[in-house]
């Protein structure tokens, strides 16, 4: 069953300024990550955050989590137009074995 | 290198025959998996596999088989292709299957049934 919910799910910027996704979901986690997909390619992992952190830090990017809200979200600043893909947000549990269950993803188009 | 590699890239095929798609992955992983993702994105587990062994196997029908002959390999057999087996399939490899590490993927093999 799906496990996240991404808003929006696109959104269109100008290089420069800063985008921010959001994540919600909805039972307990052990970690969650983000995920990079350009067009036609695979997934690229961008950071994960585990359940005892709040926020974290790299690059360009910062994500912060609030489980008591279930939700996260993923900053970009100063957005470049190499930054436009669709931006997935996936969540494992405890005792899954290790599977990701994916956001439904937000398409990011950041316009030179 | 291609840390995960998946082929055929593109496979377009008729229903009702048999097709199958290889992964490799060169990073040492103990862990490979299987996803689906459909026309409008959504990305969905299949199979996970822990040292060849089988650990999540979800609601797959079973004309979809998982092989994996050694940990750096593992590969899909569909049978009977349908229709809505159209989709683009995604091999990931992770270093543990605990959930606690980042996942590698492969560029996806895209599966078109006429």
């Amino acid at each position: 069953s799906q496990q996240g919910e991404e808003d929006p799910q696109a959104l269109s910027i100008q290089e420069g300024e800063n985008a921010t996704m959001n994540c919600s979901y909805k039972t307990s986690i052990n970690n969650l990550q983000w995920y990079r997909q350009n067009s036609g390619r695979g997934l690229v992992h961008l950071i994960l955050i585990r359940s005892n952190e709040r926020e974290k830090h790299s690059g360009r990017l910062r994500v912060t989590l609030d489980t008591s809200k279930k939700s996260s979200s993923l900053l970009i600043t100063a957005s470049r137009a190499a930054d436009t893909a669709s931006y997935f947000c996936a969540t494992t549990s405890y005792n899954q074995g290790g599977k990701l269950i994916f956001g439904q993803g937000t398409e990011l188009s950041v316009k030179p | 290198d291609t840390a995960v590699s998946q082929t055929p890239k593109y496979l377009v095929t008729q229903m009702g025959n048999d097709k199958s798609i290889k992964c490799e992955q060169n990073l040492g992983h103990d862990t490979m998996y299987w996803y689906k993702q459909d026309s409008k994105k959504f990305l969905k587990i299949m199979f996970s596999y822990n040292n060849k062994e089988l650990i999540i196997n979800e609601t797959v029908p079973n004309r979809f088989s998982p092989k994996s002959p050694d940990k750096a390999h593992l590969n899909l057999h569909i049978n009977s292709l349908e229709l809505g087996d159209s989709a683009v399939y995604f091999c990931a490899s992770s270093q543990s299957g605990q959930g606690d590490q980042p996942q590698h993927f492969g560029d996806g093999t895209r599966l078109s049934i006429l």
